[in-house]
């Protein structure tokens, strides 16, 4: 069966500092990845998604980047946070071949506090 | 830009009453509408999902609603009980997923 493993669960980090989420899948291959962020009280904002290797589609300008070295990899960084930046970080997986729409699988998410 | 709209934001209900969150899109390329149930500190988790090619969906106490015409559909919860409590968000995908904001239901013993 598939799963998904994203890391860590929580984290504080001063303004300035780098950030690196990391996500990765199992028990699939080639699959869509996405990269959601969730303000507090507040929906689901699409970051990124990839449908392959070094194929990066970014939503919202910003600090942030996306990366994914590695079929089943998918990392989330920026190399400044900024307190804007503080939320619930949600990686996410679909079947490669659901272009036409099929479930997206949820990481227990990352939350990141930026002081 | 938000391609899908939900309401209400917030929404409570007494143990064993009709919950109905609504949602409207903008996008007729979607083809594919779920709803996820988040419980706090964890990540969604789908409920139900329909296709445009279909009015209405149901699988136990969930029901979707699904207009076409008018770009919206929306979910009840027939039976509401506490352990129903929780984040529901509505979405619309194409290639990718853009959910709706949100209703946090509270249903009350």
């Amino acid at each position: 069966s598939q799963t998904i493993h994203q890391w860590p669960a929580t984290l504080v980090q001063p303004v300035g500092s780098p950030l690196s989420l990391e996500c990765t899948v199992e028990g699939t291959s080639n699959p869509n990845l996405y990269w959601y962020r969730q303000a507090a009280g507040r929906g689901l904002q699409l970051l990124f998604y990839s449908v392959g290797i070094g194929q990066i589609s970014s939503e919202v300008p910003q600090n942030l980047s996306a990366s994914r070295p590695q079929d089943r990899q998918f990392i989330l960084s920026s190399k400044k946070l900024l307190l804007s930046d503080s939320g619930f970080y949600l990686c996410a997986w679909r079947e490669w071949d659901r272009g036409h729409g099929g479930e997206l699988f949820f990481g227990e998410g990352s939350r990141l506090t930026v002081l | 830009q938000q391609q899908v709209k939900q309401s209400p934001q917030s929404l409570i209900v007494q143990k064993g009453g009709i919950s109905i969150i609504n949602c409207a899109y903008e996008n007729t390329a979607f083809d594919y509408f779920p709803w996820y149930q988040q419980f706090p500190g964890k990540g969604p988790a789908l409920l139900i999902a329909i296709r445009p090619d279909v009015s209405e969906k149901k699988e136990g106490r969930f029901t979707i609603s699904f207009n076409k015409s008018a770009k919206q559909f929306s979910l009840h919860i027939m039976d509401s009980q506490p352990g129903d409590s929780a984040t529901y968000f509505c979405a619309a995908s194409k290639h990718d997923m853009r959910f709706g904001a949100g209703t946090r239901l509270t249903v009350k013993p």
